[in-house]
This record gives structure tokens, sequence and C-alpha cells, in this order.
């Protein structure tokens, strides 16, 4: 089962930045929050991942709270085309490597 | 980098015949991962792979369900016989040290459907 809920949809304005929330309360010390998304019925696309620090890349910031039960994804300036479901992942170790399970995500509409 | 490559793009068969996707993971990539998504179940993980060795197959939904992954350089995923209910778009996706880094790359899917 995933470790991670996330609200169902979210709107956001051209232009604005995204917030996109993330529970993840059981999530262990050593495992690490990895973003990814989905445009349409292409497969999903890597983003940012992280363990406690918070993290920039050139498509978005992810800020873990202190306790790590939490995080959001930030798109600083959403356009059209990151329009897609988002997802957030806890990254979990079994038998010597890593798999990820994928929960509902977030769709989100980015309106013009 | 060509990414990694699905074959085919889409397939439409008929119910109890035999069907095998195909995948080509990035070249220098150690572990592999077969996904299913459907709109009820979203995305599945079936089975994973790493240095070529099946890991975890515990997703894989029945015994109709097969996976190889012979070499490197190419896995298959077989249902024999299909059934309707294994209409869904088939996700392969493969990483380096198991995403330790950046995470995986996925291929852009099978769309299979069984009349």
């Amino acid at each position: 089962d995933a470790k991670t809920t996330q609200p169902p949809s979210m709107d956001c304005a051209e232009g604005r930045a995204a917030n996109l929330p993330c529970n993840h309360s059981t999530i262990s010390g050593n495992e690490y929050v990895y973003w990814y998304r989905q445009i349409h019925s292409q497969g999903p696309q890597y983003i940012i991942h992280g363990l406690k620090n918070n993290e920039t890349n050139e498509m978005a910031s992810l800020i873990i709270t202190e306790d790590r039960k939490s995080s959001t994804l930030i798109l600083p300036h959403a356009t059209l085309r990151d329009t897609a479901v988002y997802y957030c992942i806890v990254r979990v170790a079994v038998s010597g490597t890593y798999k990820y399970i994928f929960g509902t995500g977030t769709r989100l509409k980015v309106l013009a | 980098d060509a990414g990694v490559i699905q074959s085919p793009r889409h397939e439409v068969t008929e119910m109890g015949q035999e069907v095998t996707l195909r995948c080509k993971p990035i070249s220098g990539h150690n572990s592999l991962f077969w996904y299913r998504q459907t709109m009820m179940r979203g995305l599945e993980l079936l089975i994973y792979f790493n240095n070529n060795v099946p890991i975890d197959d515990s997703g894989m939904p029945e015994d109709r369900f097969s996976a190889k992954m012979p070499n490197a350089s190419f896995s298959t995923l077989k249902i024999q016989p299909s059934e309707p209910r294994d209409s869904a778009v088939y996700f392969c996706a493969s990483s380096r040290d198991a995403g330790v880094g950046g995470g995986y790359t996925f291929g852009s899917g099978t769309r299979l459907t069984v009349v």
C-alpha cells in the first residue's frame, strides 16, 4: 500500500506558484520522498527527491517538514504544460534494492 | 540516449491469445520494473529485477503473467492466456542503482486491449 496521501485535485492560475502537499506520516528515517508527474497517458516523469533537506532543481522545489511527516512540491511559475497528475512516493528498501508504490496522486490543472 | 523503449505501443488481441510485451532499458541501468495502469487501480508494481534477477513478483496478478530478463538489455512480460480484464497500459521503467540518484526512467508504455 502507498505510504502517502495527497489531495485528489488542485487548480492553479498560469504564472502563479503551484504548491502540492503530501502527507507521509509513517515514513522511516532512511526513506526518501520522490515526486513524479504523468502528463496525459505518457509514462511518469521524475521531478525531484529528498530525504530531510529542502531541494531545488530546474523543475521544482521540494520542502520537507522537520519531522518529515509531510512535504510540499512547488512549481514556481506554473504553465499550461504543467497540467498533469503529480505523485508523491516514499521509496521503500527491499532485498538490496528499492521500489516505489504509487498512490492516487494529485491532478493539477493549470488555468489560463 | 534513446530512453526506455517499449514495444509494441498498442496491442489488440482476442481473449485467450498469448501476449508478449517487450522492454529495452537504458544502457547501464541495472534495475528494471514493470507497472500496470488502469483507471480503477492506478499504477501497480507488477515485478522488478535487479541485475537481471527477479527480486519481487508479488504484484503479478495471476499465474497467467510471467516476466523474464534474459540479459541486461531486454525484458519481456507475457500474458497467457489473456483476458479482457488484462486491458491496461503497461509501463516498463529502469534505473541505475535502484534509482538512488535521479529515480526511474519510464517508457512510453504499451496499451493493451483484450477483446
